[in-house]
């Protein structure tokens, strides 16, 4: 199996209070996506990158910044967390665009925000 | 933007065949996938289709038609372990990051 893990794996915060979420892969894969996971809207990209540095917005990015300052971590922040952030999120790694891999996905972080 | 759409829940008896249906809507399609999950865990890689027709592994085999838009995931031989949700994705290279959109899932509860 592919490494990656993400930490921490469950949490509950604070309304207003900042989190950062990690992943960190052992595969040099080139890409790597957060996702968050809720019931009734499966799995929505928050943010993805695609090499160091390089970061862009996925279709529910509002609220989520992200950083990847080494290929091997990819770090989600909530900048003032707000309830309706609470969820699963999961990050994923992919390793080229020719390969028919998709993604694979570490365990997930349950967050929850009260 | 992409649309798509699979049945939310489906049951079927051990021992059975089951399909599950996936439709989609994309402009830059480069592939579609399906993943398992099972409950509390992270989805796992279950097939692949980029071009039309059937791709078969062991139990499980997957369909794509790409001038419908359609593709299904066929189980067989049903067991008490495949009881999972089964979640369609499609990759859109439109815009670049080999990004996948998934449809809701399908919860496939199997009974004896």
């Amino acid at each position: 199996d592919a490494g990656i893990t993400q930490s921490p794996r469950h949490k509950v915060t604070e309304t207003g209070t900042p989190v950062t979420l990690r992943c960190h892969q052992t595969e040099n894969h080139r890409y790597m996506y957060w996702y968050r996971q809720d019931p009734g809207h499966g799995l929505r990209l928050i943010h993805y990158s695609y090499g160091v540095k390089d970061t862009d917005k996925g279709e529910v990015s509002d609220g989520y910044s992200v950083s990847r300052s080494k290929t091997e971590d990819f770090l989600l922040t909530l900048e003032s967390a707000t309830s309706s952030q609470t969820s699963v999120y999961f990050c994923a790694i992919s390793d080229s665009t020719d390969r028919g891999y998709g993604y694979t996905f570490g365990s997930g972080t349950r967050l929850t925000v009260v | 933007g992409q649309n798509i759409d699979q049945p939310t829940e489906m049951t079927a008896t051990e021992g059975a065949i089951v399909q599950i249906n996936c439709t989609y809507q994309t402009s830059g399609f480069n592939g579609l996938f399906w993943y398992q999950q099972h409950a509390g865990e992270a989805p796992t890689f279950l097939s692949y289709n980029v071009l039309d027709g059937l791709e078969e592994k062991g139990r499980f085999s997957s369909f794509l038609s790409r001038s419908k838009g359609y593709s299904y995931l066929l189980l067989k031989e049903l067991q008490m372990k495949d009881s999972a949700s089964y979640l369609c994705a499609v990759r859109d290279l439109t815009g670049g990051g080999n990004k996948l959109t998934f449809g809701t899932g399908t919860q496939l509860k199997v009974e004896l």
